[in-house]
Order: structure tokens, then C-alpha cells, then sequence
């Protein structure tokens, strides 16, 4: 079965970085488009970004574009989400997804990311 | 941007009961829309995409319709344990992918 774990989080000052990792099993990971997407504690769901199955094509937020890299090592089944200049803005559960048509097929169970001083 | 709407904000119903939520985007997405389900302290499951089509494993009870700007997701049957919130998503226009602000469904 398809599952999806994430790890990296943590409390980081603001202005500092951070680098999230989802580590995939039970799928061919190099054949799918795969995203991150968070939530602040209380609030919906935000998009954030997008990485396609090669790493070859990326898109991004607005709020993050700039800050943020996504990429991919197809060798090591693992998405990463690089996370620069971190606000308070940007505390929230990150998930990352597998995608269906960029639809959210599936999720990992979320990394919580603080930022604070 | 595609801006969804969603409402209510939260619905109150008893168990056995119909609930109808409702998926209003700012623009047509054609039938490109999906929705899914967050119960508290998980992280959220697809239920429906393209619409009306039903993911793997979900239960007949859920059923989504509708086309262009207007959506409906049904809970034919209220059970309790579909209390949680619930979010609609569209892919016709991205980036950016944007999902609606989301409908809490709770148990009379």
C-alpha cells in the first residue's frame, strides 16, 4: 500500500531554513507527480507546490516562490521541500501528497513546521 | 486565481440524515474538482474527483455532482463517524492548485 512519511520538521527562527523530507514506499515513486501542501494550525489547506514525476518541471505558491525548492531523488524514493527565509506565515503541518491527475491521491501523516523565536 | 466557496460553514445534522454541502468556484472548472475529508488529527482523504467520481474504498454513501461553477458533495446517510471537515479542490486553472475554505459536518 502507498505510504508516505515525513520528517524535518521542527521549531526554527524566523529568517533561518529548514529542509523536509517524505520518504515514499508502495508505488512506482519515479512514474508520479508528487506536491507538498500545508496547513496552519486551525486553517484549510494551502497548496504549495509541485514537482513533476522526473524533477524536471516545478511550480510553486505565490507565498513561497522565491524561498521555497522542491525536489525529488528517484533513487532514494524521497520528495524534499527546502524551506528558506522562514516567517511566521509559515508555520503550518506540511503533507506531502501523491498525485492523481493533480488531485491529492494520497497523504503522509504531516510534519509540523514552527517558526519562531 | 480560482477562488472556491464553500457553505455552509458548519452543519449540524443527526445520524441517518441527509447532508448536502455546497461548492461555488469564481470562475467554470469545467467538472475538474474534487473533494476530500479531514477528520480531526489526520490528515485529509480523497473521497471525490472529477466531480462525481468516487476514490478508491469510499463508502456508496458519499456522492458529489455538478459541473462549471456549482458543486454538491452528498452524505446520504449521516454515520458519526463522517464527522469532520470537509474541503473541495479544483485543478482546471493552476498553478495555482486552490481548495475551498471547507465545511465543518457535526452530529446533532
Amino acid at each position: 500500500q502507498v505510504q508516505l512519511v515525513e520528517s524535518g520538521g521542527g521549531v526554527v527562527q524566523p529568517g533561518r531554513s529548514l529542509r523536509l523530507s517524505c520518504a515514499a514506499s508502495g508505488f512506482t515513486f519515479s512514474s508520479y507527480g508528487m506536491h507538498w501542501v500545508r496547513q496552519a494550525p486551525g486553517k484549510g489547506l494551502e497548496w504549495v507546490a509541485i514537482v513533476s514525476y522526473d524533477g524536471r518541471t516545478k511550480y510553486y505558491a505565490e507565498s513561497v516562490k522565491g524561498r521555497f525548492t522542491i525536489s525529488r531523488d528517484n533513487s532514494k524514493n524521497t520528495l524534499y521541500l527546502e524551506m528558506n527565509s522562514l516567517s511566521a506565515e509559515d508555520t503550518a503541518v506540511y503533507y506531502c501528497a501523491k498525485t492523481l491527475s493533480e488531485y491529492f491521491q494520497h497523504w503522509g501523516q504531516g510534519t509540523l513546521v514552527t517558526v519562531s523565536s | 486565481e480560482i477562488v472556491l466557496t464553500q457553505s455552509p460553514p458548519t452543519l449540524s445534522l443527526s445520524p441517518g440524515e441527509r447532508a448536502t454541502l455546497s461548492c461555488r468556484a469564481s470562475q467554470s472548472v469545467s467538472n475538474f474538482l474534487a473533494w476530500y475529508q479531514q477528520k480531526p488529527g489526520q490528515a485529509p482523504r480523497l473521497l471525490i474527483y472529477d466531480a462525481s467520481n468516487r476514490a478508491t474504498g469510499v463508502p456508496a454513501r458519499f456522492s458529489g455532482s455538478g459541473s462549471g461553477t456549482d458543486f454538491t458533495l452528498t452524505i446520504s446517510s449521516l454515520e458519526p463517524e463522517d464527522v469532520a471537515i470537509y474541503y473541495c479542490q479544483q485543478r482546471s486553472n493552476w498553478p495555482p492548485l486552490t481548495f475551498g475554505g471547507g465545511t465543518k459536518v457535526e452530529i446533532k
